[in-house]
C-alpha cells in the first residue's frame, strides 16, 4: 500500500515569496491533515479536512496561508508572503476514519522542509 | 486545552539496556493515545496506537501503556539496539483534533 506522498521534499525560498506544497494522503483516507514542525518541536495543526470540507483550520494563519483539498483526494497549502519564522517542516497526514471524534491511526508523510532566507 | 509533556527531552543509553519514555497530558477525556518514531530529517512512523478503553499495546520489542485517569503513557523498549535512535513522539486525540509532546530524543550507544 503506498504511504503519504509529499512534494517538493525541498524549498529555499525569499522573505516575502509565495510557497506552495502538494500531498496525495493514502487511498480511502478520509481526513487529511497539515502540521508545521519547528526544530526541536512537536508538529502543530495547521488544518484539517475531512473529505474535501475544512474541519478545523483555527491555527492556520490566514492572512499568510492557505489550503484546499479538491475532491476529497490530494491537497495543497500555500504560503504568500512567506516569512522568516515559517522555516520548518510541513508534514501532511491522513486517516482512514471521519466522524469528528476518533480518527484512527495517522499516517505521516516525509514531510516538506521550507527554508526562508 | 490538551497540553502533552515529554519528560526527559533526551536521552542516552548503552546497548541491550530496557527503558521508559514518559508521556503526560492534561485532559483525560482522550479517544486513543499514540506513539511515533521520527527520524532525522523524515516524516513520523507510527509504533503503537492505544484506543481509550485498551491499557496496554505490544509490538516486538515495544510496549505501550495508557493510564488515562492519572494522565500517562509510557514507551517501554526492550533490549535497546543502535537502531533505535531516533526521536520518540506522543500524540493524544479527543474531540478528533490531535496534539504532539514535543519528544524525546533517545541515542543507544553500541
Amino acid at each position: 500500500e503506498a504511504g503519504v506522498a509529499q512534494s517538493p521534499r525541498y524549498k529555499i525560498i525569499e522573505k516575502r515569496q509565495s510557497v506552495a506544497f502538494w500531498c496525495n494522503p493514502i487511498s480511502g483516507h478520509a481526513t487529511l491533515y497539515w502540521y508545521q514542525q519547528i526544530l526541536g518541536q512537536g508538529p502543530k495543526l495547521l488544518i484539517q479536512f475531512q473529505n474535501n470540507g475544512v474541519v478545523d483550520d483555527s491555527q492556520l494563519p490566514k492572512d499568510r496561508f492557505s489550503a484546499e483539498r479538491l475532491k476529497g483526494v490530494d491537497s495543497t497549502l500555500k504560503i504568500q508572503p512567506a516569512k522568516l519564522e515559517d522555516s520548518a517542516v510541513y508534514l501532511c497526514a491522513s486517516s482512514l476514519l471521519s466522524g469528528g471524534h476518533n480518527t484512527g491511526e495517522l499516517f505521516f508523510g516525509e514531510g516538506s522542509r521550507l527554508t526562508v532566507l | 486545552k490538551q497540553e502533552v509533556t515529554q519528560i526527559p527531552a533526551a536521552l542516552s543509553v548503552p546497548e541491550g539496556e530496557n527503558l521508559v519514555l514518559n508521556c503526560s497530558f492534561t485532559d483525560s477525556a482522550i479517544y486513543n493515545l499514540q506513539w511515533f518514531r521520527q527520524d532525522p530529517g523524515k516524516g513520523l512512523t507510527s509504533l503503537l496506537l492505544i484506543q481509550s478503553s485498551q491499557r496496554e499495546q505490544t509490538s516486538g520489542r515495544l510496549n505501550a501503556s495508557l493510564d488515562k485517569s492519572s494522565g500517562r503513557s509510557t514507551l517501554y523498549i526492550a533490549a535497546s539496539q543502535p537502531g533505535d535512535s531516533a526521536t520518540y513522539l506522543c500524540a493524544v486525540e479527543d474531540a478528533g483534533k490531535s496534539t504532539f509532546g514535543d519528544g524525546t530524543t533517545l541515542t543507544v550507544k553500541p
